[in-house]
């Protein structure tokens, strides 16, 4: 199926470093999602965009809505050893009600 | 609010079987989306239901079916098992009650096909 272009694959960073990732795609999207999931649980959303342009912070994450509707990222800014996971960006276009996933980022932080 | 919940958390289950998986949604929301993570494939859209209709369907066999409830909650059929059927499979609910709105995962069903 269609899955978006989602970049790097993993991440080793040094705890307190920033971190950035994105996702790109040939189509337009309405909604961008970031989602962290941790291994054996389901995704858990961390920032939701609706509009082009549209920067929006949650705590230490910072995610755009590219202007042309084609791309997003998220930075992590001062990581934390929590912030282990694998972070995936969602795409969702008109009302067909589905998500169209990036293949995630996995990061890992060394204390 | 209760948020997504699935069951069983674990199934484990023979080729040829078939296997049942449910969820229930944010309380009061009639919209259910099932999704597929198999290893290597990422996430895949399966179905969406929303008050007892199918209203989308993803690229998957007709073996994947499933149904609505009328308390919005779901069930996820998989018949003639396969062992790449063996996946995670989320169900999420949306914020509100729009196809539109963000949608939450449960904590999923690690199906196994042996």
């Amino acid at each position: 199926g269609q899955q978006l272009n989602q970049s790097p694959q993993s991440m080793f960073i040094q705890e307190g470093e920033d971190v950035s990732m994105n996702c790109t795609s040939s189509s337009i999207f309405n909604t961008w999602l970031w989602y962290k999931q941790d291994p054996g649980e389901g995704p858990v959303l961390l920032i939701a965009l609706y509009k082009a342009g549209e920067l929006t912070s949650n705590g230490r994450l910072t995610a755009q809505f590219g202007i042309t509707r084609k791309d997003s990222f998220l930075n992590i800014s001062a990581s934390i050893p929590s912030d282990v996971g694998i972070y995936f960006c969602a795409g969702q276009k008109g009302n067909t009600g589905k998500l169209i996933f990036g293949q995630g980022t996995t990061l890992q932080v060394k204390p | 609010e209760a948020g997504v919940t699935q069951s069983p958390t674990h199934l484990i289950k023979t080729r040829g079987q078939q296997a049942t998986l449910r969820c229930s949604p944010i309380s009061g929301h009639t919209s259910v989306y099932w999704y597929q993570q198999a290893l290597g494939l990422g996430l895949q859209f399966l179905l969406w239901y929303d008050e007892g209709e199918e209203r989308n369907r993803g690229n998957f066999p007709p073996r994947f079916s499933g149904r609505q409830f009328p308390n919005y909650s779901s069930e996820l059929n998989v018949n003639a098992l396969e062992l790449e059927d063996s996946a995670l499979y989320l169900c999420a609910s949306p914020q509100g009650g729009a196809s539109t709105d963000t949608q939450y995962f449960g904590p999923g069903t690690r199906l196994t096909v042996l």
